[in-house]
């Protein structure tokens, strides 16, 4: 089945500066891959997504590229702020499949 | 997004009784999924829920420990049975749908945060 790693698992970046968490996934046929934020206490949201049939997504202050010949994708966040500290989940799926593998997360810190 | 609630929100058991957590949607969905997220662990698929038949179980995971109900098209309770201090997790339920269209992605309830003494 499909396995996804994750890194680091955590992160301290000052604000401002750029933070980059990096995926890789088992399973050539994954075709979906999200990613999740959540905030202490809460419940993990989905802030970014992208398809195997495209290379790379943006969303304001957010981007994530996809490699699909060596099987990761990364999340990049730019201007950090504080608001941006969380931890942050990769995962993998197969369009259709409604089954979701995630990475292990990374506890993201913004020091101001 | 839908509204997703549950009940309770978090709860302090004893070893060997059981919890039952309940899940309610705002709209119809076809599927229910249950997730077990140990403390400071990743999200872990529990079982998809139908309604109409019985949950479908991932690897490691069985009705008898966890017994699962889906009675409509808007609820779902997940049962942890005979508790051990190793059940401590945030149990949350989670659909794949928007406005009645399936989308590849999951979108969570707020999560049940137990721990068993």
């Amino acid at each position: 089945g499909e396995n996804v790693e994750q890194h680091p698992s955590t992160l301290s970046v000052q604000e401002g500066d750029s933070a980059v968490i990096k995926c890789t996934y088992s399973d050539s046929a994954s075709n979906y891959f999200p990613w999740y934020k959540q905030e202490l206490g809460k419940r993990p949201q989905l802030i970014i997504d992208i398809r195997s049939n495209v290379g790379e997504k943006k969303d304001q202050r957010i981007a994530v590229t996809l490699n699909k010949t060596a099987k990761h994708f990364s999340l990049h966040i730019t201007e950090t702020q504080p608001e941006d500290s969380a931890v942050y989940f990769c995962a993998a799926g197969f369009q259709g499949a409604q089954k979701l593998v995630f990475g292990q997360g990374t506890r993201l810190t913004i020091n101001p | 997004s839908a509204v997703i609630s549950q009940k309770p929100s978090r709860d302090i058991c004893q070893r060997g009784t059981s919890l039952t957590i309940q899940c309610q949607v705002d709209s119809q969905v076809t599927m229910m999924f249950w997730y077990r997220q140990q403390p400071g662990q990743s999200l872990t698929l529990i079982a998809t829920a139908n309604q109409g038949s019985e949950a479908t179980y991932e690897s490691g995971f069985v009705i008898d420990k966890f017994p699962i109900s889906r009675p409509n098209l808007t609820f779902s309770t997940l049962t942890v049975s005979n508790m051990s201090p190793e059940d401590s997790s945030i149990y949350l339920c989670s659909v794949d749908e928007l406005a009645g269209l399936r989308t590849d992605t999951q979108y969570f309830g707020p999560g049940t945060r137990l721990t068993v003494l």
